[in-house]
């Protein structure tokens, strides 16, 4: 069982719908991440919050818009999706505190956006 | 520019034989290096990683990797491999101190026939 939960495991959603995507972990870890996986490619990192603030924006389009209420929780914001949109959304986290060599990312199962 | 290479896009061995997946790495200096797998459906769940030290790294599942600079290469052995193995894995590398910006290679897929 992974220690990061994402939910919902499966999104459809059309162009003009918004929709939230969640991600919790209760490791204590103080750094999370989003990636993005189209099929049959390696993840993507998207966005990267450490100490509930976004310290890395790779470029991503204002359609996606990250969140981190809390050291637990990070949600992805979506409006005006593309069909090229449609990935695997990765949740991931590490401890941010401990130093490198202790701070490999923990990976969530995904969520799978399909857009219409 | 820093990268991983996975040259192999898909590997077929028998249920137990001995395993060895490639990796190649592009850095300045000795980079985080890590292995992950992925099973259909699933997130990535990390085998083991390398910062520093000895250069042949224990992980889980029975997998182990050697980093050998002179190669620049940190490949993926396991001596005999179980079919539950099946999945997609990944060679992943950051520069010293930026652990949490990984830059993923293009993957290997793993087959494992009966």
């Amino acid at each position: 069982d992974t220690e990061v939960t994402q939910t919902p495991k499966h999104l459809v959603m059309g162009m003009t719908n918004k929709k939230s995507l969640k991600c919790e972990q209760h490791m204590g870890h103080r750094a999370m991440y989003w990636y993005k996986q189209k099929a049959k490619k390696p993840p993507e990192l998207m966005f990267v919050y450490s100490y509930e603030k976004l310290s890395i924006n790779e470029s991503v389009p204002s359609r996606f818009s990250p969140e981190c209420p809390n050291s637990s929780l990070l949600n992805l914001h979506l409006h005006a999706l593309q069909p090229e949109d449609s990935a695997l959304y990765l949740c991931a986290s590490s401890d941010a505190q401990s130093g490198p060599d202790n701070s490999p990312l923990h990976f969530g199962n995904g969520t799978r956006l399909t857009v219409t | 520019a820093q990268s991983v290479t996975q040259p192999d896009i898909h590997i077929t061995v028998s249920e137990g034989a001995s395993l060895e997946l490639r990796c190649n790495y592009s850095y300045g200096a000795t980079p985080y290096l890590f292995w992950y797998v992925q099973s259909p459906g699933q997130g990535l769940q990390l085998l083991l990683k390398y910062f520093s030290g000895d250069t042949l790294v224990q992980g889980i599942k029975g997998f182990e990797a050697e980093f050998k600079r002179s190669q620049s290469s940190f490949n993926l052995r396991k001596p005999s491999v179980h079919w539950s193995d099946a999945a997609e894995y990944f060679c992943a590398g950051a520069n010293t101190g930026t652990a949490s910006k990984l830059t993923f290679g293009t993957g290997t897929r793993l087959q494992v026939t009966l």
